[in-house]
């Protein structure tokens, strides 16, 4: 079962940042926080990961609280493009052959509008 | 695009029949994953290949079972179909089996079962 927890759906405005809040209050000491999106009808998107420090890449910038209890993904300057299904997981970052595996709840659904 | 192409895109099956779901994962990538998303729900891990050897099963059935082939191609063979079994079925390929750099996804097999 999905650990987190995040809103059904949220809206954002053509341009401006959207901000998309996740918690995973029991997420442990070697687990990573993974953010991927599904546009609709595609597969799921690799977004960002972090362990504790804030990440950023090309699509997006992931800060994380210092207790690790929450996450927010942001995207600086939303296009409508980015509508999609947003999922926020805890996963291990397996080694030794163990198995890296997705546990996906049902994400929040951002509509980017006009 | 990922990279990760699957085969056929659509297909409609008949309950108790048997059916085979094709992937090709990106260059250089040796850990395929299969996942099973129904209707309104995330995707849901069906199992692992590592390097030719399945590396972990999630919560479904011995009539669901996999291959993955020397040039790390995957198929996933279902057995005895039944109603439910009719979703998106979704492949993801990754560099190894710690999930280096995220999961690439494939765009999906759309299964019906009637």
């Amino acid at each position: 079962d999905a650990k987190t927890t995040q809103p059904t759906s949220m809206d954002c405005a053509e341009g401006r940042a959207a901000n998309l809040p996740c918690n995973h209050s029991t997420i442990s000491g070697n687990e990573y926080v993974y953010w991927y999106r599904q546009i609709h009808s595609q597969g799921p998107q690799y977004i960002i990961h972090g362990l504790k420090n804030n990440e950023t890449n090309e699509m997006a910038s992931l800060i994380i609280t210092e207790d690790r209890k929450s996450s927010t993904l942001i995207l600086p300057h939303a296009t409508l493009r980015d509508t999609a299904v947003y999922y926020c997981f805890q996963s291990r970052r397996s080694s030794g052959g163990s198995n890296y595996k997705l546990t996906f709840g049902k994400g929040t659904l951002l509509t980017v509008n006009p | 695009e990922t990279g990760v192409t699957q085969s056929p895109t659509h297909l409609i099956k008949t309950r108790g029949q048997q059916v085979t779901l094709r992937c090709s994962s990106q260059s250089g990538h040796n850990t395929v994953s299969w996942y099973q998303q129904a209707l309104g729900q995330g995707p849901q891990f069906i199992f692992q290949y590592y390097r030719e050897e399945e590396n972990g099963r999630g919560n479904f059935p011995p009539r669901f079972s996999g291959l993955q082939f020397p040039n790390y191609s995957s198929e996933l063979n279902v057995n005895a179909l039944e109603l439910d079994d009719s979703a998106l079925y979704l492949c993801a390929s990754s560099l190894d089996a710690t999930g280096s750099g995220g999961a690439f996804f494939g765009q999906g097999t759309r299964l019906t079962v009637v």
